[in-house]
């Protein structure tokens, strides 16, 4: 399943299926761009980041993609179980000198139906 | 157990009342922050500290007071003059404000009456 952030807020995904959540940012200078998990009621998680220089990370069973030439961002979760049923939000940090101070996408709800 | 907490978890206020919620860290970090969520919504910035005594307003500022007194206290106070104050309200924190990797507490959800 595929998911543009903005435009298609939910995926609903088969246990087991690999699932792409994506992201358009706005700011071509942003060093970090940063996953974050949100289940209902609580507060974020941090997944995996990347920085600008990169084209691909990956973590345990995650995989993030930036491509900086369209501006965008996507998070791949293999073999994707129900745990993994949350709000997904993208974050990019603008520069350096803007330190902490994050830019938070509107977020994808992942459904993952068993 | 490292981590930040905010209390209480669900609050009701009646219009008119400020009205103060809680974040402490023992992960001792440096910079701490507050984020407004709306439904079906990012996150977004009210007030930020790089360092105890310090702090910042962010994007939505208007009717919210910070204060830094502590290290690890970073309380928000929601006043009268804000005019939807209903949300669910962040605190987080990061090693220092360098450092673009936050981490959440649980979060507290205000109710205006």
């Amino acid at each position: 399943g595929e998911s543009v952030g903005l435009h298609l807020p939910t995926l609903s995904v088969q246990e087991g299926d690999n699932s792409i959540i994506n992201c358009a940012y706005s700011n071509s200078a942003s060093d970090y761009f940063i996953w974050y998990k949100q289940e209902s009621g609580k507060g974020p998680q941090f997944i995996i980041d990347i920085r600008s220089n990169m084209d691909k990370r990956q973590g345990q069973r995650v995989t993030v993609l930036l491509n900086k030439t369209v501006k965008h961002l996507s998070l791949q979760i293999a073999a994707t179980q129900p745990g993994d049923s949350a709000v997904y939000f993208c974050a990019e940090n603008p520069s350096y000198n803007q330190g902490g101070k994050l830019i938070f996408g509107q977020g994808t709800e992942l459904s993952v139906k068993p | 157990d490292g981590g930040i907490t905010q209390s209480p978890k669900y609050l009701f206020r009646k219009e008119g009342q400020n009205v103060t919620l809680s974040c402490e860290q023992n992960l001792n970090h440096d910079a701490m922050y507050w984020y407004r969520q709306d439904p079906g919504q990012g996150l977004r910035l009210i007030y930020y500290s790089q360092i105890v005594n310090d702090f910042q307003k962010g994007d939505i500022a208007e009717g919210y007071s910070v204060s830094r007194e502590k290290k690890e206290s970073f309380p928000l106070t929601v006043t009268s003059a804000q005019k939807n104050p209903t949300a669910f309200y962040l605190c987080a924190s990061s090693i220092a404000y360098w450092d673009h990797e936050q981490f959440f507490g649980p979060g507290t959800r205000l109710t205006v009456l």
